[in-house]
């Protein structure tokens, strides 16, 4: 079983500010890594696929970097807003095909 | 463009009923996955195809068969329905390793 992780669980931020978030994974085995927002009562959302050691990638308010050798990723989102609040999922493949996620950040965003 | 369709949408099952959740793309990806959605726990893989006419267990794949009748549709089956079952169901595919997953909208099961 892959060993994901994902941290924090959960936070809470107000509107403007910037935070981030961690995914921790086996950097054996390494083919890619996603990221998905998933919003309430929705199905998950992909934002970046990151394949290469010291990746970064960029969608608007929102970024993503890579360390394949230590096994992590940060996603960062500055000047949050109420429409950031969702669950932020990792999920690396160590194989071509198996996805595997991790437990997910939950973020929500105060007015 | 209706990408990966999940049916249906909602259902409720009695204890040792038996059910088939299908699924299907048409957006001709080789990969199609089932995944189940618990609180706290994010998504699990149940079973994967990585092509058609091949299965494999993901993380959670006891009390669940999975059939990959085609390309485009891949079924998951509940042959005798348990409590602990209760979850919403998501379907989705890829193409590639470098390809991201696309959901379909979920099935929510309830099972008495």
């Amino acid at each position: 079983i892959l060993n994901v992780e994902q941290s924090p669980q959960s936070l809470h931020v107000q509107e403007g500010d910037s935070t981030n978030f961690t995914c921790s994974f086996p950097s054996s085995n390494f083919y890619a890594l996603h990221w998905y927002r998933w919003e309430t009562a929705k199905s998950p959302e992909a934002l970046f696929v990151m394949t290469l050691n010291g990746d970064e990638k960029k969608k608007g308010r929102i970024s993503a970097t890579l360390n394949t050798k230590e096994g992590y990723s940060y996603l960062y989102i500055k000047g949050s807003q109420p429409e950031d609040s969702a669950t932020y999922l990792c999920a690396p493949k160590t194989s071509y095909d198996k996805v595997i996620f991790g437990p997910g950040t939950s973020l929500s965003v105060i007015p | 463009n209706a990408g990966v369709t999940q049916t249906p949408k909602f259902q409720v099952l009695k204890t040792g009923q038996s059910m088939t959740l299908q699924c299907a793309q048409d957006m001709n990806h080789n990969s199609m996955y089932w995944y189940r959605q618990d609180p706290g726990m994010g998504l699990r893989l149940i079973y994967y195809s990585a092509s058609e006419g091949t299965t494999d267990k993901g993380e959670v794949p006891n009390g669940y068969n999975v059939s990959r009748l085609n390309k485009r549709e891949f079924s998951l089956r509940l042959e005798s329905a348990a409590p602990s079952q209760t979850s919403v169901y998501f379907c989705a595919s890829s193409e590639g390793v470098h390809q991201p997953q696309h959901f379909g909208d979920g099935t929510r099961l309830s099972i008495l």
